[in-house]
């Protein structure tokens, strides 16, 4: 099940901060998060491991809220380079294994100067 | 360190052809995964090798299939092309598919299907 990102795109004076929520319908095992900019490949920021345990970017945070299954992605202080489409990918765990990472559809994100 | 390499970047195909990408890993990555990106639909997971074998597959037609070589490269081929194959295709490589990790993507593979 491909997890819901919300909002779709957002835009912001450069300073501003932002939140990208994502959801998923099913329990989580983790959830990764991925930023794409125009042209680029997805590049990683951040891991949320169930149990709270946190692997990433530096001047990015996120939190994990396991009895909801949602996931939100702060960026404090937006910088033009923040520039860029969102993406979440969940993980979930079955039989001891994983099952891949489902992406959602994205969060446009444009700061402007 | 060397990247993800995608080849072919760009091709042009028409429907009813059959196409082949292929993606070789960061060194010492033994797992790789395919997604197919269009615009409104994000990231679509294909699926993901490991050691040479299938680990994972997602929700599209057996006309989409892949495999993994023994110095993990990869390739994937789509059968009797339709106009709506025509999408970026990104692989990714990551260490160990068995614990949470990064996934170093390549700039991917647009295929565009007339």
């Amino acid at each position: 099940q491909q997890p819901v990102q919300s909002p779709q795109a957002v835009i912001l004076r450069e300073g501003e901060d932002a939140v990208i929520n994502c959801s998923s319908s099913k329990a989580l095992y983790s959830v990764h998060w991925y930023r794409q900019k125009h042209g680029e490949a997805p590049v990683f920021l951040m891991i949320l491991l169930k149990g709270g345990e946190q692997k990433g970017h530096e001047k990015i945070s996120a939190s994990f809220n396991e009895k909801k299954q949602q996931s939100s992605l702060y960026l404090t202080a937006s910088q033009l380079s923040y520039s860029g489409t969102y993406f979440c990918g969940t993980e979930f765990r079955s039989g001891g294994g994983a099952d891949g990472l489902t992406f959602g559809k994205g969060t446009h994100l444009i700061i402007q100067p | 360190k060397a990247g993800v390499t995608q080849t072919p970047r760009y091709l042009i195909k028409t429907r009813g052809q059959q196409v082949t990408l292929s993606c070789s890993p960061i060194s010492g990555h033994r797992s790789v995964s395919w997604y197919q990106q269009t615009p409104g639909q994000g990231l679509q997971f294909l699926f993901e090798y490991f050691s040479e074998t299938q680990r994972n597959k997602g929700n599209f037609p057996g006309r989409f299939s892949g495999r993994q070589f023994s110095n993990s490269r990869s390739e994937m081929n789509v059968s009797t092309l339709e106009l709506g194959d025509s999408a970026l295709y990104l692989c990714a490589s990551s260490l160990d598919p068995t614990s949470p990790g990064e996934l170093f993507f390549g700039e991917g593979s647009r295929l565009t299907v007339l």
